[in-house]
């Protein structure tokens, strides 16, 4: 199987708080994770990929410091939403990928931030 | 850049008939991954179906089915003996070949929601 767990499932908060989401791939380890944020009726538009160990490389228009994705082991990759604000309300899913050219992308079921 | 395109942003069909979601796609690559990806309600994003530029013949997974016509860069989904458990939004998408890590990111069509009349 290829499981990718994520949490959590759905956050509220207030304006100014830093959120945390957590992806891991229970039953695989995750060469490549990659986080995608989806607006209501709309398709997945790519955030950011991670490699272990490595930087992210975030797509043209997102935030770095906005946007703070560790990938700390071949299991694990957060997303941190840093001072968030009514704007950042989204639907936030990840995926994770094996090591090898055709391997697919596997999805967590993604979180649900409102920010208020 | 890659772009896909999903022309139907609504369909229909009657339980156990059968029902085919369009998808384009623009790239100058020659080897590349083309998957559709299905997103019921409880939002997980499920893959269907894959298949490998490089092959000719179409993908099948039980029910479901591609016509992949790459000089029309071309790639529907076919499903068969649609069930009440098909209907979710349909996402077609597209992946460069390679394992440059560049080339791991997946581009998406804006979907197809299909319903299914019981």
């Amino acid at each position: 199987g290829a499981v990718v767990s994520q949490h959590p499932s759905r956050v509220i908060c207030k304006s100014g708080t830093s959120v945390k989401i957590e992806c891991r791939s229970l039953d695989f380890q995750a060469t490549t994770m990659f986080w995608y944020r989806q607006f209501p009726k709309q398709s997945l538009m790519l955030m950011a990929t991670s490699n272990e160990g490595s930087k992210a490389t975030y797509e043209q228009g997102v935030e770095k410091d906005k946007f703070l994705i560790n990938h700390a082991s071949l299991t694990l990759s957060t997303l941190t939403v840093t001072s968030a604000h009514p704007e950042d309300s989204s639907f936030y899913i990840c995926s994770a990928k094996r090591q090898g050219g055709n391997q697919p992308q596997h999805f967590g079921d993604g979180t649900r931030l409102s920010i208020l | 850049a890659q772009t896909v395109t999903q022309s139907q942003p609504e369909m229909s069909v009657q339980e156990a008939e059968t029902v085919t979601l369009s998808c384009t796609y623009d790239t100058s690559e020659s080897d590349y991954y083309l998957f559709w990806y299905k997103q019921p309600p409880s939002r997980q994003m499920i893959l269907v179906i894959r298949q490998e530029a490089y092959k000719q013949q179409n993908a099948t997974e039980n029910r479901f089915s591609v016509n992949f016509q790459k000089a029309a860069k071309s790639f529907s989904l076919k499903i068969s003996d649609s069930q009440l458990g098909d209907a979710a939004m349909y996402f077609c998408a597209y992946r460069s070949a390679g394992s440059n890590f560049g080339n791991e990111k997946l581009t998406f069509g804006t979907g197809t929601r299909l319903t299914i009349i019981p």
